[in-house]
């Protein structure tokens, strides 16, 4: 079972350059998560999506964007990278089952981003 | 606005021994879900129990059982003969059953020593 995949594993960018982060998932879960956390911290919700075209903010969404074409996959784009984006980004899915959202969340393994 | 707390950064405990790790939190509503996470080194997120707030048992699996003290807003966790591999961040988390965002704790980190 591959569940969530996340790509790269591990990124250096330059302040100013634009990325995107892949995500996709094999559970034909609805719902999708990117995450951020920063050193020492928990994470910090960026966006959600609840199913194939509808996304939401999080917590901390500046500086991020984010699509949902299909259900397999959610996209992070970072624009105009900045220091302060250094982190590692989880992406994480669910299913919402017979009304009770009491699924966990799977996770990918994480993205080690560096904005020099 | 709902809050996770976990006032302990970081423990210590010798292998087999037996830790608690607190966790308290805050909302004024009564349907929500609880989570313990741990991530290892490796940085995977691992979900280790769950626990729904309208049940009074105290949710178990295997080394792990959690004491859900609903009044107090207390959620902690504890590892039973503890083992090495134990040794990971852990995370605890809220989620309201109306909402779809979980909310996380700033993490205990545990070491278990051999």
């Amino acid at each position: 079972n591959a569940g969530v995949t996340q790509t790269p594993k591990f990124r250096i960018l330059k302040i100013g350059q634009s990325m995107t982060l892949q995500c996709t998932q094999d559970m034909n879960h609805n719902y999708m998560y990117w995450y951020r956390q920063d050193p020492g911290m928990g994470l910090k919700l960026i966006y959600y999506s609840v199913g194939a075209g509808i996304t939401d903010k999080g917590e901390v969404p500046n500086g991020y964007n984010v699509s949902r074409s299909t259900t397999e996959d959610f996209p992070l784009r970072l624009e105009l990278a900045a220091p302060s984006q250094t982190s590692v980004y989880f992406c994480a899915s669910s299913n919402r089952g017979g009304g009770v959202s009491n699924q966990p969340q799977h996770f990918g393994d994480g993205t080690r981003l560096s904005i020099l | 606005a709902q809050t996770v707390t976990q006032s302990q950064p970081e423990m210590s405990v010798q292998e087999a021994e037996t830790v608690t790790l607190s966790c308290t939190y805050d909302t004024s509503e009564n349907n929500y879900y609880l989570f313990w996470y741990k991530q290892p080194p490796s940085r995977q997120m691992i979900l280790v129990i769950r626990q729904e707030a309208y049940k009074q048992q105290n949710a178990t699996e295997n080394r792990f059982s959690v004491n859900f003290q609903k009044a107090a807003k207390s959620f902690s966790l504890k590892i039973s003969d503890s083992q090495l591999g134990d040794t990971a961040m852990y995370f605890c988390a809220f989620k309201l059953n109306r909402d779809d965002k979980i909310i996380f704790g700033k993490g205990t980190r545990l070491h278990i020593l051999p």
